[in-house]
């Protein structure tokens, strides 16, 4: 049973130009959080989804970020007309209900820009 | 508001010692879990342990071990003969509970540098 899969795993982006990240759940699971590491700091929640809502997108940027998590497919964290401060590995989590998602993150994506 | 606080930036031993890392929280709940995640330099974040505030028993894990001590809040990690491979970020977590929607709070981590 695969765990939570990201991808891409390394993501260079210029300045301007946009991001997409996928995050495929583990099988079952229909809840997703986002985490974001910015260079030596800890992770900071972003986003919680199920599928086809946004539940609490508290720790989102309000500007140029969004999220969606479709009835099919993976869940994406968009970000338009990146910034060098955007820059982090940004960590998924899944779990089957509301509360366990805290035992297996995704591998994270690394995202440059330029 | 909760807030999770961990003191040593970066620690560095010689093999075989023993390293405690410190972690202090703040929450305004009575009910609450606190997690240790392992991020080795190959960047993925690995679960180590989760404690609820209802359980204040230490436990051992191998050569972990954890200390939960509600009266100062703070849930320390001791490895015990530490190796090279213990060479890591660890992290110290929050969450005021498990239910919906709950969020984890983390510290900024503590580096570790085990050398042989």
């Amino acid at each position: 049973n695969a765990g939570v899969m990201q991808n891409p795993r390394h993501l260079v982006r210029r300045r301007g130009q946009e991001a997409r990240l996928r995050c495929s759940p583990m099988k079952g699971h229909s809840h997703v959080y986002w985490y974001r590491q910015l260079p030596e700091e800890g992770l900071k929640f972003m986003v919680y989804l199920q599928k086809e809502n946004i539940i609490d997108e508290s720790g989102m940027p309000k500007e140029r970020f969004s999220a969606e998590f479709p009835k099919e497919g993976p869940s994406i964290l968009r970000i338009q007309q990146v910034v060098r401060g955007d820059s982090a590995a940004y960590f998924c989590a899944s779990s089957r209900d509301s509360g366990a998602h805290f035992r297996l993150f995704g591998p994270g994506t690394r995202l440059t820009v330029l | 508001a909760q807030k999770v606080t961990q003191a040593q930036t970066e620690i560095s031993v010689v093999e075989k010692e023993d390293v405690t890392l410190d972690c202090v929280y703040e929450t305004r709940d009575t009910t609450y879990y606190l997690f240790w995640y392992k991020q080795p330099p190959s960047g993925e974040l690995v679960f180590l342990i989760r404690r609820n505030s209802f359980d204040e028993q230490n436990e051992i894990s191998g050569r972990y071990s954890w200390n939960f001590q509600k009266s100062t809040s703070s849930f320390n990690f001791t490895i015990t003969a530490s190796q090279v491979v213990d060479s890591a970020v660890y992290f110290c977590a929050l969450s005021e509970n498990l239910e919906y929607g709950n969020k984890l709070v983390f510290g900024a981590g503590t580096i570790l540098r085990v050398k042989s």
